[in-house]
């Protein structure tokens, strides 16, 4: 298995714009998790899904950050409009249900000018 | 509110030095804590993990000590290697339910010196 697979792996946008950051989990992996990694506040969890169902999104910054899991093998995290206090690395991760492990991608390194 | 609070932020230890990076919790439902590494580019990747029923756990160079009545828990990197420059992360697991849902601290930056 190739992992989990985020895109894009950097994107430069410029405030007020939309931005879509996507993740491929680990195939038979039933739970993905979002988090935002900056050198102030570490990783933060922003929303975690659970058979493609968000469990918990109290992390989600504002109302701007939305996250779906249209299916068990892909995830979106928006932002809608990004301002630059948005930068930052998202991570994607995932986890089988009940394991104690979860796997990161390698991450999006967003940057809002 | 962070659920597992970290220390050092950054640590700067001798090539053949202890590094001892420590973490705290309050939630006594955690029931699992891994250490992740973080190399430059890469995503976290898991270290060495313990169950709040045992005291310390070994694995080669790496050590993870408990103390579930104090709610801490310590990583000692014996002999550290200019190869373990990395950010380390101690995290906490809630099994509630089904799930399990992982808390993160904050991170520490270690630099190895040769």
């Amino acid at each position: 298995d190739a992992g989990v697979i985020q895109s894009p792996r950097h994107e430069v946008t410029e405030m007020g714009q939309e931005v879509t950051l996507r993740c491929k989990p680990i195939s038979g992996h039933n739970s993905l998790f979002w988090y935002r990694q900056t050198m102030m506040r570490g990783l933060e969890l922003l929303i975690y899904f659970n058979n493609n169902v968000p469990i918990d999104d109290s992390g989600m910054p504002e109302d701007r950050f939305s996250a779906k899991m249209p299916n068990a093998s892909f995830s979106t995290l928006k932002i809608q409009p990004s301002e630059p206090r948005d930068s930052a690395v998202y991570f994607c991760a995932s986890s089988y249900e009940g394991h104690t492990e979860a796997f990161f991608g390698q991450g999006t390194r967003l940057t809002v000018v | 509110q962070q659920q597992v609070k970290q220390s050092p932020q950054s640590l700067i230890v001798q090539k053949g030095g202890i590094s001892i990076i420590n973490c705290a919790y309050e939630n006594t439902a955690f029931d699992y804590f891994p250490w992740y590494q973080q190399f430059p580019g890469k995503g976290p990747a898991l270290l060495i993990a313990i169950r709040p029923d045992v005291s310390e756990k070994k694995e080669g160079r790496f050590t993870i000590s408990f103390n579930k009545s104090a709610k801490q828990f310590s990583l000692h990197i014996m002999d550290s290697q200019p190869g373990d420059s990395a950010t380390y992360f101690c995290a906490a697991i809630w099994g509630g339910g089904n799930f399990n849902k992982f808390y993160f601290g904050s991170g520490t930056k270690l630099n190895v010196k040769p």
